[in-house]
């Protein structure tokens, strides 16, 4: 069964600092790859996917993303953090041909002023 | 309305009560889901709807009860509840194909069973 795994359920990073929010998958064959943001009291919003093109994702709001194959790995970065971006990131998975996504525990990114 | 749509966005009920959240989705999507989601634990697939069909109960105790009349409304029935029930039930829906599947998340409906 397909299976997402998030390293670090918090991650403080200081205001202008690199984000780097972890991302690994268990599949033989590479699924579509899917990045979430939820700010409180809100759903899930899309920021990026990977569906099989470009390795290197970019996203809404300054985010990216880089699938590597060899290490089953779809971490997400941002150059630099702003305090609007403190709020709770979920990587999810998704076989193709699957209308089901799997989602790991999430990652709540804390932004230091 | 854009977008998917939740109500009520917040329900307080005793165990004895029966309620239901209402969802829609206005983005022509063929496919709906419910979501749970609890402190400290995964997003929780609870069904699927795909035409209109329950094609997923992710093993649901029957004390929830979905109902899908239309492609774009999605009800998730609640009667005799527990406490750990108690968490934030999402919906989203999607334009199901054969390749890959993004879903659209509403807003949630955090429930608080007493």
């Amino acid at each position: 069964a397909q299976s997402v795994t998030q390293l670090g359920s918090h991650v403080s990073v200081s205001e202008g600092a690199l984000v780097l929010l972890r991302c690994n998958y268990s599949s033989s064959v590479p699924p579509y790859l899917f990045w979430y943001v939820q700010y409180p009291n809100q759903g899930l919003q899309l920021l990026l996917k990977y569906t099989s093109a470009a390795t290197l994702v970019k996203g809404i709001n300054g985010f990216e993303a880089e699938f590597k194959k060899s290490e089953t790995s779809f971490h997400l970065t941002k150059p630099s953090a702003h305090m609007r971006d403190a709020a709770e990131y979920f990587c999810a998975a998704t076989p193709e041909g699957n209308e089901k996504l799997t989602f790991g525990t999430g990652t709540r990114l804390t932004i230091i002023p | 309305e854009t977008g998917v749509t939740q109500t009520p966005r917040h329900l307080v009920m005793g165990m004895t009560n029966k309620k239901s959240l209402k969802c829609e989705q206005h983005l022509g999507h063929n496919a709906m889901y419910w979501y749970k989601q609890s402190a400290k634990k995964p997003l929780e697939l609870m069904f699927v709807y795909n035409f209109k069909e329950q094609t997923e109960n992710n093993s649901v105790p029957s004390r929830f009860s979905p109902e899908c009349p239309n492609s774009s409304h999605l009800f998730l029935h609640l009667h005799t509840l527990q406490p750990e029930d108690s968490a934030l039930y999402l919906c989203a829906s999607s334009q199901w194909t054969s390749g890959y599947n993004e879903q659209f998340f509403g807003p949630g409906t955090r429930l608080t069973v007493l």
